[in-house]
Formats: structure tokens, sequence, C-alpha cells
């Protein structure tokens, strides 16, 4: 089972930061959150992950509270494009491998 | 860099009949993937490669599906009957190694009727 709760959607006006959050509770410490995304008809993309540091790299900002119980990714201007299912997943270093992903939160860019 | 092939990206077969799919890897990818993806659900690991070596498969149903990765670059995911209930995205992934961030493939959607 998926050990990550996010809501089922999320509705975002271009242009501005769209924030999807996702609470992993049962996070232990040698597990990392991993962000994924997946647009219709693809498969899913690598957005970014972190341990207990926030992140930021070309595509997001990802943004985990210092008790890592819960984290955010932060798409500072969403575009048409950005609309797609955003997976949040926990996930082990070094242990098992594995991407449990859940239903993900769809995100809908509005223009 | 080129990235995740598959082929074909649809297929649509009678139930009982064979399928398989085709995977190429990013160049230089060690570790490989195949997941199963079920409408409205997130995608589930279904094996992983290391190399040529399956190291984890334990969510394929091995009465009907089998997979290969000769020489360690490609790989060919078998159903051997399918069955109506394997109507699915089947998607291949790939990573440098077991720790790095996986890359996926446009899946192939497989129709059984």
């Amino acid at each position: 089972d998926a050990k990550t709760t996010q809501p089922t959607s999320m509705d975002c006006a271009e242009g501005r930061a769209a924030n999807l959050p996702c609470n992993h509770s049962t996070i232990s410490g040698n597990e990392y959150v991993y962000w994924y995304r997946q647009i219709h008809s693809q498969g899913p993309q690598y957005i970014i992950h972190g341990l207990k540091n926030n992140e930021t790299n070309e595509m997001a900002s990802l943004i985990i509270t210092e008790d890592r119980k819960s984290s955010t990714l932060i798409l500072p201007h969403a575009t048409l494009r950005d609309t797609a299912v955003y997976y949040c997943i926990v996930r082990t270093q070094g242990g098992s491998e594995k991407l449990v992903f859940g239903k993900g939160t769809k995100l809908t860019v509005n223009p | 860099e080129a990235g995740v092939v598959q082929s074909p990206r649809y297929k649509i077969i009678e139930k009982k009949q064979p399928v398989a799919f085709w995977c190429n890897p990013i160049s230089g990818h060690n570790t490989l993937y195949w997941y199963l993806q079920n409408l409205g659900q997130g995608p589930e690991l279904l094996i992983r490669y290391e190399n040529e070596e399956a190291v984890d498969d334990s969510q394929l149903p091995k009465d009907r599906f089998s997979a290969e990765r000769l020489k360690g670059v490609d790989s060919t995911l078998k159903i051997q009957p399918a069955e109506l209930g394997d109507s699915a995205v089947y998607l291949c992934a790939s990573s440098r190694d077991r720790l790095h961030e996986q890359y996926f493939g446009p899946g192939t959607r497989l129709t059984v009727t």
C-alpha cells in the first residue's frame, strides 16, 4: 500500500503557483520523498526528490516539513502543460527500491 | 538523450491469444522495470532487472506472464494466454542503477476482447 495521502484533485489558474500537498506521517528516517507526474497518455515523469532539506530544480520546488510528516510540491508558474496526475511517493534509498504509486492528485491548470 | 522506447503503443487482441511488448531503455541504464497500470490507478511494479538478472519478480503472475532481458539491454514482456483482465497499460522504465530516479516510456495500451 502507498504510504502517502494526497487530495484527489486540485485546480490552479495559469501563471499562478500550484501547491500540491502530501502527507506521509509514517515516513522513516531513511525514506526519501519522490514526486512524479503523469500527463495523459504518457508514462510517469520524474520531478524531484528530497530527504529532509528543501529542494529546487528547473521544474519545481519541494518543501518538506521539519518533522518530515508532510511535504509540498510547488510549481511556481503553472502552465496548461502542467495539467497531470501528480504522485507523491516515499522510497527507501538503498533498501526496497520499488516505487509504490498511490492514486495521486489530478491537477488541472485553467486558462 | 533518447528516452525509453516501447512498442507497440497500442495492441488489441482476442482473449487466449499471446502478446509481447518490447522495451529499449536509456543507453547506459542498468536497471529496467516493467509496470502495469490499470485505469484510474497508479502503476504497479511487475518485475525489476539488474542488467540481465531479474531481481524482483514477486508481483509477476508467472502462470501466464514471462519476461526476459537478454544481454542486459532490451527487454520483452510476454503474456500467454491473455485474459480480459489483462487489459491495461504496460509501462517500461529504466534507471542508471537501483538508487537513481526512474525514467518511463510512453507505455503499451493493451485491449483484450
